[in-house]
């Protein structure tokens, strides 16, 4: 089936690195998403990694990726209390019609204390 | 700057009367759009696809002739909530997809209907 798992919460002090889990299960998902959504706004595209990837690292993110494990996660260096949101992981599947589709996890609150 | 814009950002109707909502691709022509439905403390959830040109495709589940929806140019498509009730509040966003990787947002729009 369909499915995206991510820890609910997570709270970090700031300054410190926040490091966000997600596991997928299905291995033919081409990319994985990671998405900011802050309060009341819409989602904004964090970072992104094809599946033949382990790795990206973008300024202050870290997206690791384990095919084997169908696991994701996150790395956020240094984090600052404007990081406090929720981060959706996604997986993106093609379907036919070369339509596409995202699974959603169910997003992950990060609080960040001063 | 924002590649796809959402109006309006949020509305308040009464029982029984129809919201349209727009969803606007800024930077490029989109031949398809995807509408989502998000509620309190959960992930998005799929709706429908909505493809230029001919008849959105569905998401099980998704009343089509309560959820109507019009994909009549690249760079337009709009979300009508007919008969709009009570349990239909939530926060209604779209996507369209960039190349073959990028899933773009709109701001998202906040209905409630009283």
């Amino acid at each position: 089936g369909e499915d995206v798992e991510q820890s609910l919460f997570l709270s970090v002090r700031e300054g410190d690195s926040s490091v966000i889990n997600c596991t997928y299960t299905d291995s033919s998902s081409t990319y994985l998403y990671w998405y900011k959504q802050e309060p009341g706004a819409g989602l904004q595209l964090l970072t992104y990694i094809f599946s033949n990837m382990d790795m990206k690292q973008d300024q202050r993110l870290t997206v690791l990726l384990n095919k084997k494990d169908k696991h994701l996660s996150l790395r956020i260096a240094d984090t600052q209390t404007g990081d406090s949101a929720i981060y959706f992981c996604a997986e993106g599947k093609r379907r036919a019609g070369n339509n596409r589709k995202l699974i959603w996890g169910l997003g992950t609150s990060l609080a960040v204390n001063p | 700057g924002a590649v796809v814009s959402q109006h309006p950002s949020w509305v308040i109707c009464k029982s029984g009367t129809s919201v349209k909502i727009e969803c606007r691709s800024l930077d490029f022509q989109a031949t398809t759009m995807f509408w989502y439905r998000q509620f309190p403390k959960q992930s998005l959830m799929l709706m429908a696809t909505s493809n230029e040109g001919s008849k959105a495709t569905y998401e099980q589940g998704v009343e089509k002739d309560k959820f109507l929806i019009n994909h009549a140019s690249l760079t337009l498509s709009t979300l009508t909530v007919t008969s709009a009730h009570p349990e239909d509040s939530s926060f209604y966003i779209c996507s369209v997809v960039k190349g073959d990787t990028e899933a773009f947002f709109g701001q998202g729009t906040r209905l409630t209907v009283v």
